[in-house]
């Protein structure tokens, strides 16, 4: 079957840096989606990886490893703004949409 | 990106009705999505609306439970019929925009079933 796994919960500090992991198996890999989602609103697309490195966007930072089936979404200097949940996406060989179960980031102060 | 717009945001509904929601899109789209997230959970794909042609449903979800209208390339209606408490949870529609096929979402619609 397909999965995917991230943990269910962080907790990091205001001005810090936090890594969120996303590892997956899936039928064929057609690239991986990181989403932000405020509590009680839609999700928002954040990052796309389909080769192998680092993409950076501002504060945001998506990491793939495509051989080892594995993600991460970094975050820098950390607002309060950044509490979400952020979830890990993966389309596979039939660009089907595979969505991890997502990772609650608090952010305290 | 485009702007989606979802109605209702809320609605609280009695057991065993139904409700129709409506996803606009400012731009024509091929194809749009209907998304489920349960209280506290991820996203779980219902259906894809085709324009002109029948939806394509996901394993778990019906046409006769959820039917889905699609009359042009801008516009689609996902109905919750004949709801129970277990429909309670958010309704998302959403589109593809560009090449690398990131989705954009509406705005959600929450249903609380009585």
């Amino acid at each position: 079957g397909q999965n995917i796994d991230q943990p269910t919960e962080m907790t990091a500090t205001e001005g810090a840096i936090v890594q969120i992991n996303c590892t997956y198996q899936t039928s064929g890999f057609n690239g991986l989606f990181w989403y932000q989602q405020h509590a009680g609103e839609a999700p928002t697309f954040l990052s796309y990886n389909v080769l192998d490195g680092l993409e950076e966007k501002g504060r945001f930072s998506s990491f793939l490893s495509r051989s080892k089936g594995y993600s991460y979404l970094l975050l820098k200097e950390l607002q309060m703004k950044d509490s979400a949940s952020y979830l890990c996406a993966v389309r596979d060989s039939n660009y089907q949409l595979i969505w991890g179960a997502g990772t609650k980031l608090i952010i305290k102060p | 990106s485009a702007v989606i717009s979802q109605k209702p945001s809320r609605d609280i509904c009695q057991r065993g009705t139904s409700l129709t929601i409506q996803c606009q899109v400012d731009s024509q789209v091929t194809m749009m999505f209907w998304y489920r997230q349960q209280p506290g959970q991820s996203l779980t794909l219902i259906a894809t609306a085709n324009q002109g042609s029948e939806a394509t449903y996901e394993s778990g979800f019906v046409i006769d439970k959820f039917p889905i209208s699609r009359p042009n390339l801008t516009f689609s209606t996902l109905t919750v019929s004949n709801m129970s408490p277990e429909d309670s949870s958010i309704y998302l529609c959403s589109v593809v925009l560009s090449e690398a096929g990131e989705l954009f979402f509406g705005e959600g619609s929450r249903l609380t079933v009585l």
